[in-house]
């Protein structure tokens, strides 16, 4: 069964640190990994995709890893600050031919404080 | 700017009511999905359609039905809610390959 495992669940740090949220994932075979930003309340916005062939993309503070060989993707937040607080939430598409090909980690909440 | 816009940002219904939620996507996309997302157990796929009046379950179907008559718009139906309906709903969309899928701002639904 596919599945998208994230972690840590919950992260509390100040304002200015930096922090990076994992995603490991057994979708096979694989088409792209993205991270969405979900803000409360809110549907989540994409902030990267990944195909197989990147390692390392960035958008602003947000650089995203893949390692497609251990299947495993990391997204990494410089520089913090209070509007990032937010569930970040992992998705990758597999390769098959179905519209339902997405699946969706159970995010990590991400709260930063003054 | 692409854009997905779901009919109401908050709802509040009575059991046994039958409930509507609509969504409109303005990029053209054949994809469109309806989920379901609740504490600890991430996004959850109820339905999909791939094409206008086609349609798919997705993993938790029971106790919803769709419809989608135009490219443009897909409906989720609750036929008679209950109270485990109580959920944030999120409609998305994508093109037929499903590059990226675009988010609406959700819909928080209470059943009381």
């Amino acid at each position: 069964k596919n599945q998208v495992e994230q972690s840590p669940q919950s992260l509390i740090i100040l304002e200015g640190k930096n922090c990076t949220l994992q995603c490991n994932y057994t979708v096979s075979p694989f088409s792209n990994l993205r991270w969405y930003k979900q803000d409360t309340g809110r549907g989540p916005v994409s902030l990267t995709i990944m195909t197989f062939s990147e390692n390392t993309k960035s958008n602003g503070r947000y650089t995203a890893t893949l390692d497609a060989d251990t299947k495993q993707s990391s997204l990494h937040i410089t520089a913090s600050q209070l509007s990032d607080s937010a569930s970040y939430i992992c998705v990758v598409k597999g390769l098959s031919g179905s519209a339902r090909q997405l699946t969706f980690g159970s995010g990590t909440q991400l709260t930063v404080l003054p | 700017d692409v854009k997905v816009t779901q009919s109401s940002r908050y709802l509040v219904k009575r059991t046994g009511e039958k409930v509507f939620l609509e969504c409109v996507q303005d990029m053209d996309h054949e994809n469109m999905f309806w989920y379901r997302q609740d504490p600890g157990l991430g996004l959850r796929l109820i339905y999909f359609s791939y094409d206008v009046k086609m349609k798919e379950k997705g993993d938790i179907p029971e106790g919803y039905s769709v419809s989608r008559e135009k490219k443009e718009r897909f409906s989720l139906i609750l036929e008679s809610a209950s109270t485990n309906q109580t959920s944030m709903y999120l409609c998305a969309s994508g093109d037929r390959i499903n590059t990226e899928a675009f988010f609406g701002q959700g819909t928080r639904l209470t059943v009381v």
